[in-house]
């Protein structure tokens, strides 16, 4: 069956580090791949998407990669700031499609 | 624009009654999804419209769930009767759809937190 993984533990980390979350699918042939951020009480705010024949995209601090061999997203986020605590959520569309289907989104605290 | 409007925020009700959750998309958007938020699933698809048209309903839990979509700035997710399990957040996001697939970008509501006592 198609899954999408994102680690269910909190990501911790130092201010001014880089925060690197991973997001790997399975029985998914994904057109593209998005990421979104989520805040507590609020809906998710897209980010950024990545082509199936794009290995890295960049937007000011984050940064995204994506592998159709290892079916794996990384998503990087440099010179972390408290302010960028919040749960991020990858989403896969399959060619074809427009319509996302979301992993569960990993949590990331940055300390101050 | 103001964004995805949903209402109720917050929604607190007794099993066996009915909820209504309410929608207002970005205008000109053409696509309407209703997703479904708890811990244990994350975010699940529950139905969605092109140009008010029910495409998939195939998300929808079960026949005391359903959507309308009466015109293109109003969509309703209508639960009856509702039951415990149904207490989750639920959002409501819509699209435009161009050329049939653009980059596919998700603009959500704030959602609407159903508790189900």
């Amino acid at each position: 069956s198609q899954k999408i993984e994102q680690n269910s533990e909190a990501l911790n980390i130092q201010e001014g580090k880089t925060a690197t979350l991973t997001c790997n699918y399975t029985n998914y042939s994904p057109a593209y791949l998005q990421w979104y951020r989520q805040d507590p009480g609020r809906g998710p705010v897209f980010l950024l998407l990545i082509r199936e024949n794009e290995k890295e995209k960049r937007k000011e601090r984050l940064k995204v990669t994506f592998d159709t061999t290892l079916k794996q997203s990384l998503f990087h986020i440099t010179a972390s700031q408290p302010a960028d605590s919040a749960t991020y959520l990858c989403a896969l569309v399959a060619g074809g499609s427009y319509i996302p289907t979301f992993g569960r989104g990993t949590s990331l605290i940055v300390h101050p | 624009d103001a964004g995805v409007i949903q209402s109720p925020r917050h929604e607190v009700t007794e099993m066996g009654q009915e909820v209504t959750l309410r929608c207002k998309p970005i205008s000109g958007h053409n696509s309407l999804f209703w997703y479904r938020q708890t811990m244990m699933r994350g975010l699940e698809l529950l139905i969605y419209f092109n140009n008010n048209v029910p495409i998939d309903d195939s998300g929808m839990p079960e026949d005391r769930f359903s959507a309308k979509m009466p015109n293109a700035s109003f969509s309703t997710l209508k639960i009856q009767p509702s039951e415990p399990r149904d207490s989750a957040v639920y959002f409501c996001a819509s699209v435009p759809l161009t050329g049939g697939q653009g980059t596919g970008e998700l603009f959500f509501g704030e959602g609407s937190r159903l508790t189900v006592l």
